[in-house]
């Protein structure tokens, strides 16, 4: 069984601000892949980032950092310098061994103020 | 060219109807998905098909039943259409366990 906790319903932050999404993970599988989503107002979802399990090593690209720790499942998503084109909601996902299905948490809710 | 193309974008029926979204993937992927959003923006698998074959069906109503001509396409008819099934609907696709790509979603009106 899989599953992904994003604890934070909801979080608002005035522009500028850095902002931490965290995520949460369940799974008994030594093999598995991260994901997280970005779902703007327009409603589509945005792939940002897949990291494996077997890699560690934390990622940077522009304004984004994601920090992936096994010790603590956890894989938390930070926003620096946020904008308010940032707000949007995010999914942290899970898919793990010879799943198929890709597991969502249930989405955190950003909304940057000008 | 779109990845994952789902068509309509948006659909208003009424109740006791029957209607099908249309998903086609120009990606070679060999999995399609279907996920499901309700209007707490929580997102769930419906099915998924690998190479043609049925490989996840969730519990889902059997109103809801997926098909798959060929590896590019996987269309969702519904039956009988109630108005717990208004929600978006998410298309999907990957090669193996990699990366999902989704189309833009239809949103489903039942009224």
């Amino acid at each position: 069984a899989q599953k992904v906790t994003q604890a934070q319903t909801e979080i608002s932050v005035v522009e500028k601000e850095d902002v931490t999404l965290d995520c949460v993970y369940e799974t008994r599988d030594t093999t598995y892949y991260l994901f997280w989503y970005k779902q703007p107002p327009s409603g589509e979802l945005v792939f940002l980032i897949r990291r494996n399990s077997f890699d560690e090593q934390n990622e940077i690209s522009g304004r984004y950092s994601w920090n992936f720790q096994k010790s603590t499942s956890s894989f938390n998503f930070t926003i620096t310098a946020s904008q308010v084109v940032d707000s949007a909601v995010y999914f942290c996902a899970l898919v793990s061994g010879s799943a198929r299905q890709l597991t969502f948490g249930s989405g955190t809710q950003l909304t940057v103020l000008p | 060219d779109t990845a994952v193309s789902q068509t309509p974008k948006y659909l208003v029926t009424q109740m006791g109807n029957d209607k099908s979204i249309k998903c086609e993937q120009n990606l070679g992927h060999d999995t399609m998905y279907w996920y499901k959003q309700d209007s707490k923006k929580f997102l769930k698998i419906m099915f998924s098909y690998n190479n043609k074959e049925l490989i996840i069906n969730e519990t889902v109503p059997n109103r809801f039943s997926p098909k798959s001509p060929d590896k590019a396409h996987l269309n969702l008819h519904i039956n009988s259409l109630e108005l717990g099934d208004s929600a978006v609907y998410f298309c999907a696709s990957s090669q193996g366990r990699r990366d999902r790509h989704f189309g833009s979603g239809t949103r489903l009106t039942v009224v």
